[in-house]
């Protein structure tokens, strides 16, 4: 059975800070690794990991994915109040070829 | 570029009431998916459509539920009759090319609460 494990749960950090975010997963038919933000609505695109070993970077956001370890790690620096959201860690891949997402990370910002 | 759109926004009924959702995705986009999310969980894909096709229904349940994406355009998400374990957000994106890897853009959502 596919699998998605994020870490933490929930984090709570002050503005400056760095966060680091964590997923894992064990997906069959394996092709890529998608990050979401979700604030109180539609989760929105940050990422798509494909390769190991190479740094995605959009501003303070980046991203990085281990196809041999099985992980990938959202990394956010000087962190915003306007970071605060659910980050969604989606592994693409599995039977039928889909988007196999985790719970999440909640991350609160506080000021 | 509008977003996908989705409506409406919030919908109450009462259990054995049927409910239906509409979504019309980003012009050109000719992949479909409809989702359910659960309050704590990631989305769940329920249907995905290329183009009229529904090409992967495998978790939707269809005694209950039904899609339909006609000309392959818009798309109308149905439950019925609902029960209470039903409330959730439904989530609708496209996405506009096919293959291995995508991106999805989703819509705002149908949150819909079962009484």
């Amino acid at each position: 059975e596919d699998k998605v494990v994020q870490s933490p749960l929930s984090l709570v950090v002050h503005e400056g800070d760095t966060v680091t975010l964590n997923c894992s997963y064990e997906v069959t038919n394996f092709r890529s690794l998608l990050w979401y933000k979700q604030e109180k609505k539609a989760p929105t695109f940050l990422f798509m990991l494909t390769s190991s070993g190479i740094e995605k970077k959009s501003g303070r956001l980046s991203s990085i994915l281990d196809k041999k370890e099985l992980f990938s790690i959202l990394n956010i620096t000087a962190t915003q109040t306007g970071d605060s959201a659910v980050y969604l860690c989606a592994p693409y891949g599995g039977a039928t070829n889909k988007l196999i997402f985790g719970t999440g990370t909640l991350l609160a910002v506080q000021p | 570029e509008a977003g996908v759109v989705q409506s409406p926004r919030y919908k109450i009924i009462e259990k054995k009431q049927p409910v239906a959702f509409w979504c019309n995705p980003i012009s050109g986009h000719n992949t479909l998916y409809w989702y359910l999310q659960n309050l704590g969980q990631g989305p769940e894909l329920l249907i995905r459509y290329e183009n009229e096709e529904a090409v992967d229904d495998s978790q939707l349940p269809k005694d209950r539920f039904s899609a339909e994406r006609l000309k392959g355009v818009d798309s109308t998400l149905k439950i019925q009759p609902a029960e209470l374990g039903d409330s959730a957000v439904y989530l609708c994106a496209s996405s506009s090319r096919t293959g291995p890897s995508y991106e999805q853009y989703f819509g705002p959502g149908t949150r819909l609460t079962v009484t």
